[in-house]
C-alpha cells in the first residue's frame, strides 16, 4: 500500500466532543494538505505543510481546528468541540513538493458524523 | 483571492460520444496551474490531466484533453468515446502563485451520467 492513508474511515461524534484524525502520507512526499468536502460540495481547503516550513493555515475555519505534522510523515487534524456543521467527509492529500505541476494524491477520508 | 466556477451541475451524454465539461476561473496571479479531478462514488479523487499557466498546448492524457483558452480563463475538460465508467464528479481546481501557492481552490463539481 504505497497510497495515502487516513484514519478513522468513520467516525461518529457528540457534539462538544474532541476529536482526532489521522493521514499518513505517500513515503517522501514533503507536502501535505488538508481538506473539507460537505455533502455534495467542492473540496474547501484547510491547511498545508511543506517540508519544516510553517505551514498554511489560511483555510481553518475557527479556532477549533489545528493541525500537527511530525516531520514528513504523520499529521493530524483536531477539532475540538465539535459543532453539527463540521460533519463532512475529511481528506487528507500529499505530493512530493509544492512546486510547478506536483499532483496531490489524495488518502480515502475520514467520514466525520457530528450528531 | 482565486476562484472557480463550474455552471454545469450536471450533464448526461451517450456511451461513445464526446462529452464537454466547463470551468472558469478568475485569479490576478500569473503563474497558475489547472487540475481536473475525477471522483466517483466510491468517493476516492483520481487526478487526470494537469494545465500550466505558461504551457504552449492543451494538455492531453489519453481520453481527456484540456481546452486551455487562457484570455477567456477557461479550463474546459473534453472527454473523448465516453465510458460507462466515466460516470461521476468532475472537479475543476486551480493552485495559485505568491500566498496561495500549495493549495488547490476547487470548483462545485458537474455529475457526469454516461447513458449506454
Amino acid at each position: 500500500g504505497a497510497g495515502v492513508s487516513q484514519s478513522p474511515s468513520n467516525k461518529v461524534t457528540e457534539k462538544g466532543k474532541d476529536v482526532e484524525l489521522r493521514c499518513d502520507p505517500i513515503s517522501g512526499h514533503t507536502a501535505l494538505y488538508w481538506y473539507r468536502q460537505r455533502l455534495g460540495q467542492g473540496l474547501e481547503f484547510l491547511i498545508y505543510f511543506q517540508g519544516n516550513s510553517a505551514p498554511d493555515k489560511s483555510g481553518l475555519p475557527s479556532d477549533r481546528f489545528s493541525a500537527e505534522r511530525t516531520g514528513e510523515s504523520v499529521s493530524t487534524l483536531t477539532i475540538q468541540r465539535t459543532q453539527q456543521e463540521d460533519s463532512a467527509v475529511y481528506l487528507c492529500a500529499s505530493s512530493l513538493t509544492s512546486g510547478r505541476m506536483n499532483e496531490q494524491f489524495f488518502g480515502p477520508g475520514t467520514r466525520l458524523t457530528v450528531l | 483571492a482565486q476562484k472557480i466556477t463550474q455552471t454545469q451541475p450536471g450533464m448526461f451524454v451517450q456511451e461513445k460520444e464526446a462529452v464537454t465539461l466547463d470551468c472558469t476561473y478568475d485569479t490576478s496571479d500569473p503563474s497558475y496551474g489547472l487540475f481536473w479531478y475525477k471522483q466517483p462514488s466510491s468517493g476516492e479523487m483520481i487526478f487526470l490531466i494537469y494545465q500550466g499557466s505558461y504551457d504552449q498546448q492543451n494538455a492531453t492524457e489519453g481520453r481527456y484533453s484540456l481546452n486551455f483558452q487562457k484570455a477567456r480563463k477557461s479550463a474546459n475538460l473534453v472527454i473523448s468515446a465516453s465510458q460507462l465508467g466515466d460516470s461521476a464528479m468532475y472537479f475543476c481546481a486551480m493552485r495559485g502563485g505568491g500566498t496561495s501557492y500549495g493549495k488547490l481552490t476547487f470548483g462545485q463539481g458537474t455529475i457526469l451520467t454516461v447513458h449506454p
